[in-house]
């Protein structure tokens, strides 16, 4: 089984603060997705990230997919509340149904 | 333009008695997940539907059933819900099976609740 490991777990910061969370691994995997999830509502696909080294950028947020493809790294430069939220990320090792882990909480106020 | 619609988005119902939830999808994807969320975890997948093709996680209840009568259409049945069955039901299509480039899409969810 694959695992992916988020940290930190939650995270709450004043508007205009930046800051990274990470999703880590054991295992190589063939892709990592990032979605968000806002209270009562499905995950949102943001960002897939597919070769290793990999930098993808969206808006104020910048994802990176590891060298080896074990991990990935998600930074919001200048925070707004509009960005809290349930940070995910998933992984497939191909054409297998995607591993999530446990998600980042991010709290962003005003 | 709502393309992955649960209904409902709260759901009542008592230790024991039967529930089902339902998902639609506008998107005519093959794909067709349902996935349990508990508070601070991960999504966990129950089972997909590959078309008319069924595909149950190993470790997915017994008490947990699915059907899809068609391609739009998906409905989650809980036969006996027990106390620990309560949980945000998350439906979710994909265009084809999971690969590199495949995304999913997910609806809104329905919160269960077990008294």
């Amino acid at each position: 089984t694959q695992l992916l490991e988020q940290s930190p777990q939650f995270l709450s910061i004043q508007e205009g603060e930046n800051l990274t969370v990470y999703c880590n691994s054991s295992s190589v995997f063939s892709s990592l997705q990032w979605y968000r999830q806002e209270p009562g509502e499905g995950p949102v696909l943001l960002v897939t990230v597919v070769t290793g080294g990999e930098v993808k950028k969206l808006k104020r947020l910048t994802f990176q997919f590891g060298d080896a493809r074990k991990d990935s790294s998600l930074h919001i430069t200048a925070a707004q509340p509009g960005d809290t939220g349930l940070y995910l990320c998933a992984g497939t090792g191909g054409y297998s149904t995607l591993t999530f882990g446990k998600g980042t909480m991010l709290l962003v106020s005003p | 333009d709502a393309m992955v619609i649960q209904n409902p988005r709260y759901q009542v119902t008592q230790f024991g008695k039967p529930v089902t939830l339902s998902c639609s999808q506008t998107l005519n994807h093959n794909v067709m997940y349902w996935y349990q969320q508990k508070s601070s975890q991960a999504p966990k997948l129950l089972f997909h539907y590959y078309d008319k093709d069924f595909n149950n996680e190993a470790d997915t209840p017994d008490n947990f059933q699915s059907r899809r009568p068609n391609t739009s259409f998906c409905f989650l049945d809980i036969r006996s819900p027990g106390l620990g069955d309560a949980a945000m039901y998350l439906c979710a299509t994909s265009r084809d099976r999971q690969g590199a480039d495949e995304k999913l899409f997910f609806g809104s969810g329905t919160q269960l609740s077990v008294l």
